[in-house]
């Protein structure tokens, strides 16, 4: 069964402290793994696809790396608007209609 | 390009009532979603229509939920009767069904709350 872990499940930082978001992946092959944003009362919102291992995909202050196991959200010198929910999901090479499994997420605050 | 469009955005209603969500895809994507988010979760699939049909409808609770997509556009999910426990936001996704990955681009959410 395909398994996805995000930590930390809340992060608080200060406008311009830089950090990462975690995604740990129990996949038989992998076929992707999306990045989404969720603010409060929306739905998600679609950031990155990554395909392989090794690769990395950017956007603004947002870089999102993969590895065989896990895949980082870096965020570079946060503002606050960057403050929302950030989900992972991954997609299996043998799974039916493209069914995508989430992990949790991981709630960021950026204070100014 | 007008996004996934989703109404009613909240809905109170009592245990026991019948509820309706209705569900409008991007336009030319034929693989639509229904997602049901906990708070403080992930969305978990309940069901996936390509085109009319509904290819994948293993999560749906099927004692009490319905879904249609009759002419393969325009969704609605159906509860009924509602219990306390559905209270939930139930999103709907939609994706062009081409391409490996396909993304899945989601609408704003039905926020229901069950009393």
């Amino acid at each position: 069964e395909d398994q996805v872990t995000q930590s930390p499940e809340a992060l608080r930082l200060q406008e311009g402290e830089s950090s990462s978001l975690n995604c740990s992946y129990t996949v038989s092959g992998l076929r992707g793994l999306f990045w989404y944003r969720q603010d409060p009362g929306k739905g998600p919102e679609f950031l990155f696809t990554l395909y392989s291992a090794g690769e990395e995909k950017e956007k603004e202050r947002l870089k999102a790396t993969l590895t065989k196991k896990e895949s980082f959200l870096h965020i570079t010198a946060p503002k606050p608007e960057d403050s929302a929910t950030y989900l992972c999901a991954v997609q299996a090479l043998e799974a039916a209609g493209n069914k995508l499994t989430f992990g949790g997420g991981t709630r960021v605050l950026v204070k100014p | 390009e007008a996004g996934v469009v989703q109404s009613p955005r909240y809905k109170i209603i009592e245990k026991k009532q019948p509820v309706a969500f209705w569900c409008n895809p991007i336009s030319g994507h034929n693989t639509l979603y229904w997602y049901l988010q906990n708070l403080g979760q992930g969305p978990e699939l309940l069901i996936r229509y390509e085109n009319e049909e509904a290819v994948d409808d293993s999560q749906l609770p099927k004692d009490r939920f319905s879904a249609e997509r009759l002419k393969g556009v325009d969704s609605t999910l159906k509860i009924q009767p509602a219990e306390l426990g559905d209270s939930a936001v139930y999103l709907c996704a939609s994706s062009s069904g081409q391409g490996a990955p396909d993304t899945q681009y989601f609408g704003p959410g039905t926020r229901l709350t069950v009393l």
